[in-house]
C-alpha cells in the first residue's frame, strides 16, 4: 500500500522557522519526482515546490522563494520542506505529493497543518 | 504567478452530465498538454483524476473525461452520482517551470 506521512507541523510565531517532512513507502521513492502542496484553510490549492528524482533541478513558487528549501533523502524514502522566515500568510495544510513527471501527482499524503501566529 | 479560473461552482442532478472550465493563457494551458485534475472531498487529500488533458488513471471511472480547446481545459463528470460531490482542482504546468493551480470549483449534486 502506498503511503505518504507528513509530520513536523505546528504552531509557531511569525518570523519563525519549521521543518515538515514526509516519509515514503509502498512505492519506488527513487524514481517519483516529488512536490510540496499547500492549502489554506476554506481556500484552494497552492503549489509550493517541486524537486526530481535525482534532487536536480528544483523548483518553487514564488511566495516562497528564499524562504523555504526542499529536499530529499532516498536512502531514507524521505522528503523535507525546511521553512524559514515564516509568515501568517503561510498558515495551511501541507501536502507532500508524488508525480511522475512535474504534473501528474499520483500519490498525496494526509497533510499537516501549519499556523503561524503569534 | 497567477491561479487558473475556474468557476467557483457548478450543480448537477444524478444521471446529468457538467463541465467544469479552467482557462489560463498561452504560458499554461494553452501551451502545453499538462493539464492534470484533481477531485477533494471534505477534509480528505486531493485525488488524481485526469492527467496530461485526457488521460485517466487506473482505477478512475470513463465518467470522467477530460479535454482542452486553446487556453481553456474542461472536465466533464457523466452520469453524475451523489458521491461526485466534493471540490474539483485544475493543474497546469507553466512556462516558468512551476505548477499552477485553478482556484476550484465546488461541485453540487442535487
Amino acid at each position: 500500500e502506498v503511503q505518504l506521512v507528513e509530520s513536523g507541523g505546528g504552531l509557531v510565531q511569525p518570523g519563525g522557522s519549521l521543518r515538515l517532512s514526509c516519509a515514503a513507502s509502498g512505492f519506488t521513492f527513487s524514481t517519483y519526482s516529488m512536490n510540496w502542496v499547500r492549502q489554506a484553510p476554506g481556500k484552494g490549492l497552492e503549489w509550493v515546490s517541486y524537486i526530481s528524482r535525482s534532487s536536480s533541478p528544483i523548483y518553487y513558487a514564488d511566495s516562497v522563494k528564499g524562504r523555504f528549501t526542499v529536499s530529499r533523502d532516498n536512502a531514507k524514502n524521505s522528503l523535507y520542506l525546511q521553512m524559514n522566515s515564516l509568515r501568517a500568510e503561510d498558515t495551511a495544510v501541507y501536502y507532500c505529493a508524488g508525480a511522475l513527471g512535474m504534473t501528474k501527482f499520483d500519490y498525496w499524503g494526509q497533510g499537516t497543518l501549519v499556523t503561524v501566529s503569534s | 504567478q497567477s491561479a487558473l479560473t475556474q468557476p467557483a461552482s457548478v450543480s448537477g442532478s444524478p444521471g446529468q452530465s457538467i463541465t467544469i472550465s479552467c482557462t489560463g493563457t498561452s504560458s499554461d494551458v494553452g501551451g502545453y498538454n499538462y493539464v492534470s485534475w484533481y477531485q477533494q472531498h471534505p477534509g480528505k487529500a486531493p485525488k488524481l483524476i485526469i492527467y496530461d488533458v485526457s488521460d485517466r488513471p487506473s482505477g478512475i471511472s470513463n465518467r470522467f473525461s477530460g479535454s482542452k480547446s486553446g487556453n481553456t481545459a474542461s472536465l466533464t463528470i457523466s452520469g453524475l452520482q451523489a458521491e461526485d460531490e466534493a471540490d474539483y482542482y485544475c493543474s497546469s504546468y507553466t512556462s516558468s517551470n512551476t505548477l499552477a493551480f485553478g482556484g476550484g470549483t465546488k461541485l453540487t449534486v442535487l
